[in-house]
């Protein structure tokens, strides 16, 4: 099964606004990642958030992490036509035998009108 | 840097035949990951290795699939036979991350994929 799971799994804006997708995860984490898809290629890593964190910047984004709640959220701010990708949170499992796997979970297909 | 290397990037087989994917990872990454995307669905782990040890395969459907990395560093994965349902991108992805080292705090790097078709 999926570690985390993303909400909304659609998400449709006007070039301008700022888009914000969630993330809610199971088990306990070394770190949550973002990363973005373009149609048809590979997954681009955008962000990486440590536990031990709250919140973090790059350029446009901002991610948050509120562990206790077991959950991340990615804000992209003046989004732009060439934003339009499926976005996926993937957490590090810190614990376990499986500890360092990485899993990833279902997608937000963001859609940005010019 | 050159990135993840993925072969073929195209394959289309017919149910019950067998077919094998090989990913060349960034020089120098430990642990190597192979995940099948299903469409409109997010990116399956299968399993991941950290240099040629097995850290989680346990999605791994291991009556039909297998999967080696050769010396630590290239890998294979293989399908035999193949199902309809196993029709997915399979992707292949590297990082530096060690286990139980400082560097567990590392992003993965993707190739292309490999989209597979059975028929």
């Amino acid at each position: 099964s999926q570690q985390g799971e993303e909400d909304p799994q659609a998400l449709s804006i006007q070039e301008g606004e700022n888009a914000t997708m969630n993330c809610s995860y199971k088990t306990s984490i070394n770190n949550l990642q973002w990363y973005r898809q373009n149609s048809g290629r590979g997954l681009v890593h955008l962000i990486l958030i440590r536990s031990n964190e709250r919140e973090k910047h790059s350029g446009r984004l901002r991610v948050t992490l509120d562990t206790s709640k077991k959950s991340s959220s990615l804000l992209i701010t003046a989004s732009r036509a060439a934003d339009t990708a499926s976005y996926f949170c993937a957490t590090r499992i810190s614990g376990g035998t499986s500890y360092g796997k990485l899993t990833f979970g279902q997608g937000t297909i963001l859609t940005v009108h010019p | 840097e050159a990135g993840v290397a993925q072969s073929p990037r195209y394959k289309i087989i017919e149910k019950r035949q067998s077919v094998a994917f090989w990913c060349n990872p960034i020089s120098g990454h430990a642990t190597l990951y192979w995940y099948q995307q299903i469409l409109g669905q997010g990116p399956k782990l299968l399993i991941q290795f950290q240099n040629n040890g097995v850290v989680d395969d346990s999605q791994l459907p291991k009556d039909r699939f297998s999967a080696e990395r050769l010396k630590g560093v290239d890998s294979t994965l293989k399908i035999q036979p193949a199902k309809l349902e196993d029709s997915a991108v399979y992707l292949c992805a590297s990082s530096l991350a060690t286990l139980g080292g400082r560097r567990m705090n590392t992003e993965a790097f993707f190739g292309q994929g490999t989209r597979l078709t059975v028929v």
